[in-house]
């Protein structure tokens, strides 16, 4: 069936280090791809989106590239911020017309000043 | 606009009984979704409603698990007989139709004891 495969946290970075956080998928046919992030004590909420190969998803200098070779959709961010600190969610769409989510782990992001 | 609520946002039983969920969706989506999230792990699809009627229940323990949507605008998730490893986030988001983006709510976090 469809699963997502995400880097395993914690992640710590300081102020203005380069992000890239692994994601990548098994699935039948073309589904979309979707980062979340969960801010502490805040409800999951959508970063950036792709629906189809070579799709680039971008939000808040966040970006994710829809990678069919690869089968991956890393998340990167050039210059994280504190307020960065989240943890992420790679899912993608299940497929068909039903539109529920299959999510991975979640990565856990700390970003120290 | 008003997002996605939920209450309670936490609760505490023990274990064999039985408890309720309540959750109002963003006024208009047609689509509501139940996830039950671990700690740990990413949210997994319980129950996907399509206006009242149900979409997917695959992966709901009926045998102890229940949802309604009766009136095809707010939705309750019960628990009973509730068991230890109950305890988690259940999060309800809600979506204008299948396909379309999910909003998420704050989540009700259960512990069973």
């Amino acid at each position: 069936g469809n699963s997502v495969t995400q880097m395993e946290g914690p992640v710590t970075l300081s102020e203005e280090a380069f992000l890239t956080i692994n994601c990548t998928y098994t699935a039948t046919g073309y589904p979309s791809l979707f980062w979340y992030v969960q801010y502490p004590g805040e409800g999951l909420q959508l970063l950036l989106k792709a629906t189809k190969a070579d799709d680039k998803g971008s939000n808040k200098g966040f970006e994710a590239t829809y990678r069919k070779e690869t089968t991956s959709f890393h998340l990167e961010k050039g210059s994280v911020q504190v307020s960065d600190s989240a943890v992420y969610f790679c899912a993608l769409g299940g497929g068909g017309s039903q539109g529920n989510l299959i999510f991975g782990k979640g990565t856990k992001l700390s970003v120290k000043p | 606009e008003a997002g996605v609520a939920q209450s309670p946002r936490y609760k505490i039983i023990e274990k064999r009984q039985s408890v309720a969920f309540w959750c109002n969706p963003i006024s208009g989506h047609a689509t509501l979704y139940w996830y039950q999230q671990i700690l740990g792990q990413g949210p997994k699809l319980l129950i996907q409603f399509q206006n009242n009627g149900v979409v997917d229940d695959s992966q709901l323990p009926k045998d102890r698990f229940s949802a309604e949507r009766l009136k095809g605008v707010d939705s309750t998730l019960k628990i009973q007989p509730a068991k230890l490893e109950d305890s988690a986030v259940y999060l309800c988001a809600s979506s204008f139709g299948q396909g379309h983006e999910q909003y998420f709510g704050p989540g009700t976090r259960l512990t069973v004891t």
